[in-house]
């Protein structure tokens, strides 16, 4: 079976702008979670989509966001981009969430 | 409150045992993960407990678990350079419910 896919792997932007990155979760998974990595916080916990629908939430604000389509992909947003957003975003999947999770290899993404 | 500490560095010489600690303040935490990171890359997951087991062995990996302690460690048997990564405990609980609990990591650094 395929791993987790993201994409792209790395992304620089400026201040202010928005940016979309995916995932692309292992065949029959039907969740998918993603986590900020940052030197200073660790791994934190965004959220997490199952059946198309966010099912568990970490404390991130409002400029963080994310969908699930129908064939268990999901994307996550963060608008309005500061400084502090630069981080390594992991992507993970499990059968239904309440099983182990496997991990991507991140998007890192660099604001300016 | 949920919280995993880890201690930050150990050194090995090659060949040795490593044995990397973690602590764990949920009680009601279900299952316990270990997972490594190697740099530039996500999370590889090693292996994982339930909270009803004491042990598990694969392979080179032993995990051991003491819930009255709320104390967990991964002893990796004749570590090799190739083990040098970031290692990661995590934990899920009936708090967190889909979310994956990290301590801050373990840098193993393995010598020849």
């Amino acid at each position: 079976k395929a791993g987790v896919t993201q994409t792209p792997r790395y992304l620089i932007k400026t201040r202010g702008q928005q940016v979309t990155l995916s995932c692309s979760p292992i065949s029959g998974h039907r969740s998918v979670s993603w986590y900020q990595q940052t030197p200073g916080q660790g791994l934190q916990f965004l959220f997490e989509y199952f059946s198309e629908t966010q099912r568990n939430k970490g404390n991130f604000p409002g400029r963080f966001s994310g969908r699930q389509f129908s064939n268990s992909r999901s994307e996550m947003n963060v608008s309005t981009l500061e400084l502090g957003d630069s981080a390594l975003y992991l992507c993970a999947s499990s059968p239904t969430g309440f099983d182990t999770q496997y991990f991507g290899p991140g998007t890192r993404l660099t604001v300016l | 409150g949920e919280d995993v500490e880890q201690s930050l560095f150990l050194s090995v010489r090659e060949g040795d045992s490593s044995v990397i600690n973690c602590t764990y303040t949920d009680s009601s935490s279900t299952y316990l993960y270990w997972y490594k990171q190697e740099p530039g890359a996500g999370l590889q997951l090693l292996t994982y407990i339930f909270s009803n087991m004491d042990m598990k062995q694969d392979q080179r990996l032993t995990v051991l678990l003491n819930k009255k302690d709320k104390h967990l460690s991964l002893r990796i048997a004749d570590t090799q350079t190739g083990d040098s990564a970031i290692y990661f405990c995590a934990e899920t609980s009936n708090q967190a419910g889909t979310a994956l609990i990290f301590g801050k990591g373990t840098t193993l650094s393995v010598s020849s």
